[in-house]
């Protein structure tokens, strides 16, 4: 079974709708990441949180909101979506171990906005 | 702001050897990561460097020169199957990754 488990793995959309999608971890990490992939541009970061309470915007926040539910629970919303919000979605997950923390990614969520 | 820069693809032979760069430019330093990442798929971990010198792992080395803003992934006796991108991605503090924007790596027989 997979680590960083992410729902739905493809969403088509039509401009204005609200979407949400949904990231898991058993892992046991605090710290939960959402970037988003597009050609040419590599993964930018959206938002990430530290633990439950901690809420932080990334490069490219605008547009988006994230919701902390649990330690393993962490989901991204579109309030209302736009065509160039189209991209490849990644949730991630680290653990401090010193220095050598590291990400683990979901499979991602390709969405399209039409 | 964060800049980190790496060939957009290389082309390299089935058994040979091939050097990714990445050079960067960011705020602060802890720690340079290079992920492995197939079409379609998730990035994966291949290796991290937060001193200079070279970290060797398998086919896989990594090398940093902090005071030149410089990294290079080296993969050895190359496979069809390492066809994909790489991703360099500094940690310019213990919050955030900031990636490169990806080299995709052709191998052919």
């Amino acid at each position: 079974d997979a680590d960083v488990t992410q729902t739905p793995r493809n969403r088509i959309t039509k401009t204005g709708k609200r979407i949400m999608l949904e990231c898991s971890q058993t892992k046991g990490h605090d710290r939960m990441y959402w970037y988003r992939q597009d050609p040419g541009l590599g993964l930018r970061l959206i938002y990430y949180s530290f633990d439950v309470k901690d809420i932080n915007k990334g490069e490219i926040s605008d547009g988006y909101s994230v919701s902390r539910q649990a330690q393993a629970k962490f989901s991204l919303s579109l309030e209302s979506a736009i065509p160039n919000q189209t991209a490849l979605y990644f949730c991630a997950t680290s653990d401090r171990q010193g220095g050598r923390e590291k990400l683990f990614f979901g499979s991602g969520t390709q969405l399209s906005v039409l | 702001g964060q800049n980190i820069d790496q060939p957009t693809e290389m082309t390299a032979t089935e058994g040979a050897i091939v050097q990714i760069n990445c050079t960067y430019q960011t705020s602060g330093f802890n720690g340079l990561f290079w992920y492995q990442q197939h079409a379609g798929e998730a990035p994966t971990f291949l290796s991290y460097n937060v001193l200079d010198g070279l970290e060797e792992k398998g086919r896989f080395s990594s090398f940093l020169s902090r005071s030149k803003g410089y990294s290079y992934l080296l993969l050895k006796e190359l496979q069809m199957k390492d066809s994909a991108s790489y991703l360099c991605a500094v940690r310019p503090n213990f919050n955030k990754f900031y990636f490169g924007s990806g080299t995709k790596l052709n191998v052919k027989p």
